[in-house]
């Protein structure tokens, strides 16, 4: 069974510029979270979205924003971007089910904001 | 809101050791999960182990295991015989329990730990 999958690996952008990543789920699961684990910040939860509707967001600006297509998969745009953007993008899925409480992570998006 | 907090930034032990990892939380929830992720340097977040809030008896998975103290809020990770793939850094996490399955995830700072030869 594939696991989350992420694109692309690493992201270079400049100041004011957008960026745009993806997210695969793995086969079955709905719902789709995304995290940003800055360097010195942690992991903070950006986004949620199950059945294509957004149900949670994190305390983040409006510039970040994100969608869920029919497929499940998921994208997270950042518009623009700053510097203190550069960040590693983490992508969740989890299915959709009581007591099915595990998130499995993708192997990130690296972004960096020059 | 839910905090998570991780009080040592670092440890550092030796193979075969046995190390203990500190979180305690705040919450006003009475159901809710912990979760002990570990990140080694390839990035990957893999899940290490869970508990249940309900649960009164502490969870474990093979050389993994938990201290689970609901009315002081904390939550330990032990870790015993120490191997050096067990390097990694190491997140404490808090879900409020939700009739559909998962929520969003709370995280504490990280531990870095270094297991050494």
């Amino acid at each position: 069974e594939a696991g989350v999958t992420q694109s692309p690996t690493h992201l270079i952008k400049t100041r004011g510029q957008q960026a745009t990543l993806r997210c695969s789920p793995i086969s079955g699961h709905t719902s789709v979270y995304w995290y940003q684990q800055a360097l010195g910040l942690g992991l903070q939860f950006l986004l949620w979205y199950d059945e294509g509707e957004e149900r949670n967001r994190g305390n983040f600006p409006p510039r970040f924003s994100g969608r869920q297509f029919p497929n499940y998969s998921s994208e997270l745009n950042v518009n623009a971007l700053e510097l203190e953007d550069s960040a590693l993008y983490l992508c969740a899925s989890s299915l959709v089910l009581a007591g099915a409480v595990e998130q499995y992570f993708g192997p990130g998006t690296r972004l960096t904001v020059t | 809101a839910q905090t998570v907090t991780q009080s040592q930034p670092e440890m550092s032990v030796q193979e075969a050791e046995t190390v203990t990892l500190s979180c305690t939380y705040d919450t006003s929830e009475s159901n809710y999960y912990l979760f002990w992720y570990k990140q080694p340097p390839s990035r990957q977040m893999i899940l290490v182990i869970r508990q249940e809030a309900y649960k009164q008896q502490n969870a474990t998975e093979n050389r993994f295991s938990v201290n689970f103290q609901k009315a002081a809020k904390s939550f330990s990770l032990k870790i015993s015989d120490s191997q050096l793939g067990d390097t990694a850094m190491y997140f404490c996490a808090f879900m409020k329990q939700w009739t559909k399955g998962a929520q969003k995830l709370v995280f504490g700072q990280g531990t870095r730990l270094t297991i050494n030869p």
